[in-house]
């Protein structure tokens, strides 16, 4: 079965300028993670999605970030404006559940780089 | 709170030689541990989970773990190493609800395996 699509791999932009990241997750996999990693760390949790519900948002900077799963398949995770601290890696994972022994499969990831 | 720690920022193996990436992790309630792998320009990929049972776990490419609980450890061992597994290696815990629900992952351990 096909994978955790991400696009674009990779992404320049100019602060303030807003940019968007998208994933396509397993089909069939209701549950969808967005997750930020910075060079040389391990990944940390943005967003959650159950099905269309965003669940845990707790970690995600809301002042400038966004994200969304209209149809509870597709995501599209959003930074408007962009700061120089937000170049990092946005990483998507899926999940057939929430529950917690269900392994969490990861796209390739989309490095962003903010001049 | 949960956490998980990888002390050993790189290791270094001769190909052939015995492999260990060691973790240890903090959790409320029963543990689920997992161990991911990241090549360059790669997003994770699963090696290997533990969720109960016995106390070693076979993953992908000859990988398996040793779980540990009087010493909250989860150590990654790999018999004989191969150049080709010359990556970026995360430990990762998942607690209990109340805990959040959330994957924490460590700081990562780089591996490099020197023919």
């Amino acid at each position: 079965e096909a994978g955790v699509v991400q696009s674009p791999r990779y992404k320049i932009i100019e602060k303030k300028q807003p940019v968007a990241f998208w994933c396509n997750p397993i089909s069939g996999h209701n549950t969808l993670y967005w997750y930020l990693q910075n060079l040389g760390q391990g990944p940390e949790l943005l967003i959650r999605y159950e099905n269309e519900e965003a669940v845990d948002d707790s970690q995600l900077p809301k002042d400038r970030f966004s994200a969304e799963r209209l149809k509870g398949v597709d995501s599209t995770l959003k930074i408007q404006p962009a700061e120089l601290g937000d170049s990092a890696v946005y990483l998507c994972a899926s999940t057939r559940t929430g529950e917690f022994g269900e392994t969490q499969y990861f796209g390739p990831g989309t490095r962003l780089l903010v001049l | 709170a949960q956490s998980v720690a990888q002390p050993e920022d790189q290791v270094n193996v001769a190909e052939g030689n015995p492999l260990t990436v060691k973790c240890t992790y903090s959790v409320s309630g029963n543990p689920y541990l997992f161990w991911y792998v990241q090549y360059p320009n790669r997003g994770l990929q699963f090696l290997l989970k533990y969720i109960t049972g016995d106390n070693l776990v076979k993953g992908s490419y000859g990988f398996e773990a040793e779980f540990n609980k009087s010493q909250t450890s989860f150590h990654l061992k790999k018999p004989s190493a191969l150049v080709s597994d010359s990556a970026l290696y995360f430990c990762a815990v998942r607690g209990t609800k109340a805990a959040g629900n959330k994957l924490t992952f460590g700081g990562g351990t780089r591996v490099l395996v020197k023919p």
